[in-house]
């Protein structure tokens, strides 16, 4: 079973717009991290932004906030007014217990934004 | 600047041959990662590194692959007999307590 599920292979929004990216997670764990990284065209991972299973308020970072909804196990990545820079490939990923320790990531099949003009 | 830098950023190889891919953490780190992300998929976890063994791997990492920490500072992939289906986009990623994964540049791997 898929662990992280991406539903939007792909998605356009408007420069300075907002958009948001689905994620959804599935673990019996009640300790995990969620993560949100940005792969450009010339291949490498950025990251973005973390969120803790325990963490009281959504994670923000700049432009990037998380729509943490634990019960709907959703880790949703919102951009806020878009830049053409933007357009990319974002993985959500998981990150289950031990979470400050060495797990691997798992990832989402990924989305890829395109920035319109 | 980037905490990881990875070496070769781009590796043609032929089939059969063996590659060695490498990466160097800029400070300390305990914890190493090597993913592979085929092309237009999805990232895949290969192998974590603690304390200079293998600390877990997937079922992808057979024995074709190996992994190592020669001088203690290099961390290095090294896959033998290489086939087509190696051929992907291989990052390393450096961890630390309570502290996201961040990855390399990563290293194409062309395999003809």
């Amino acid at each position: 079973a898929q662990k992280i599920t991406q539903t939007q292979p792909g998605m356009f929004v408007q420069e300075k717009e907002a958009v948001t990216l689905d994620c959804t997670y599935d673990t019996s764990d009640p300790s995990y991290g969620l993560f949100w990284y940005k792969q450009p065209s010339s291949g490498e991972m950025i990251f973005l932004i973390y969120q803790g299973s325990y963490d009281q308020q959504n994670a923000t970072e700049g432009r990037y906030s998380l729509n943490f909804q634990k019960a709907r196990k959703s880790a949703n990545l919102v951009i806020s007014a878009s830049q053409l820079g933007d357009s990319a490939m974002y993985f959500c990923a998981m990150r289950e217990p031990p979470v400050s320790g060495n797990t691997p990531l798992v990832f989402g099949k990924g989305t890829r934004l395109s920035v319109i003009a | 600047e980037p905490e990881v830098t990875q070496t070769p950023s781009h590796q043609v190889t032929q089939m059969g041959q063996e590659v060695i891919l490498r990466c160097v953490p800029i400070s300390n780190h305990l914890y190493f990662y090597w993913y592979r992300q085929i092309l237009g998929q999805k990232v895949e976890f290969l192998v974590s590194f603690y304390n200079n063994e293998i600390s877990e791997k997937s079922e992808i990492f057979d024995d074709q692959f190996s992994v190592e920490r020669p001088d203690g500072s290099n961390f290095t992939l090294k896959i033998r007999s290489t086939k087509l289906e190696d051929s992907a986009m291989y990052f390393c990623a450096l961890g630390q307590l309570n502290q996201p994964q961040h990855f390399g540049d990563g290293t194409r791997l062309s395999i003809l």
